[in-house]
């Protein structure tokens, strides 16, 4: 069982749509990152979070420590938000992340 | 202020052969990462170095090998490629070093290795 489950594996959406990505982990974390990533496979940092919320601009990221969950939000999703997004976590023993699968998002004009 | 930056970014090998990929942090940055992503996969992480010391390594063969430079750069070895070696080979940079995490961390664009 991988320490970082994402949901769902795979979304296409219309342009516009409010669009959740879920990740759910199973360690104790000291942070939990959102990334970024395009086709050729450089990664782009959204988000850090270790409680609470974060927002930029059309995209929010929220966790809930005691659930053990993280959603992340696009809202007026566009075609440019296409891309994998990745939930990774960071324990709260350890110098590495663990990494979900991936959700490969298409949002379609 | 250049990213981090991986070299090269392609490269085919065939089974057996050896390979190095390089990769330099963003500067000021003393903690680098090694992650190997296999297609459709999240990343593996594969050794993580602070201040030229190795701080963490992942479930990796001793085929694979890192070091970190007195300027912080750093190279990944992979000897007696096998198919299975075939993926995209991410570094990522951080300024601290205990806990990668813990900071924000920048990746490179990666080094797609294929092998044949």
């Amino acid at each position: 069982k991988n320490e970082v489950e994402q949901s769902p594996q795979n979304l296409t959406a219309q342009e516009g749509e409010f669009i959740t990505i879920n990740c759910s982990y199973s360690v104790g974390i000291s942070a939990l990152h959102w990334l970024q990533q395009h086709p050729g496979g450089g990664i782009v940092s959204l988000f850090m979070l270790s409680s609470g919320k974060k927002k930029h601009g059309r995209l929010i990221a929220t966790i809930n420590i005691q659930e053990k969950h993280s959603s992340l939000h696009i809202t007026a999703s566009h075609p440019r938000d296409s891309a994998v997004y990745i939930c990774a976590a960071t324990p709260i023993t350890g110098n590495q992340f663990y990494f979900g699968t991936g959700t490969s998002l298409t949002v379609i004009p | 202020d250049a990213g981090v930056t991986q070299s090269p970014t392609h490269l085919i090998k065939t089974r057996g052969q050896q390979v190095t990929l390089r990769c330099s942090p963003i500067s000021g940055h003393k903690s680098v990462s090694w992650y190997q992503q296999v297609l459709g996969q999240g990343p593996q992480f594969i050794f993580q170095y602070y201040e030229k010391e190795e701080r963490g390594r992942g479930n990796f063969p001793d085929r694979f090998s890192a070091r970190q430079f007195p300027n912080y750069s750093s190279e990944l070895n992979v000897n007696a490629l096998l198919l299975g070696d075939s993926a995209l080979y991410l570094c990522a940079s951080s300024y601290q070093g205990g806990g990668i995490g813990r900071t924000e961390a920048f990746f490179g664009q990666g080094t797609r290795l294929t092998v044949v």
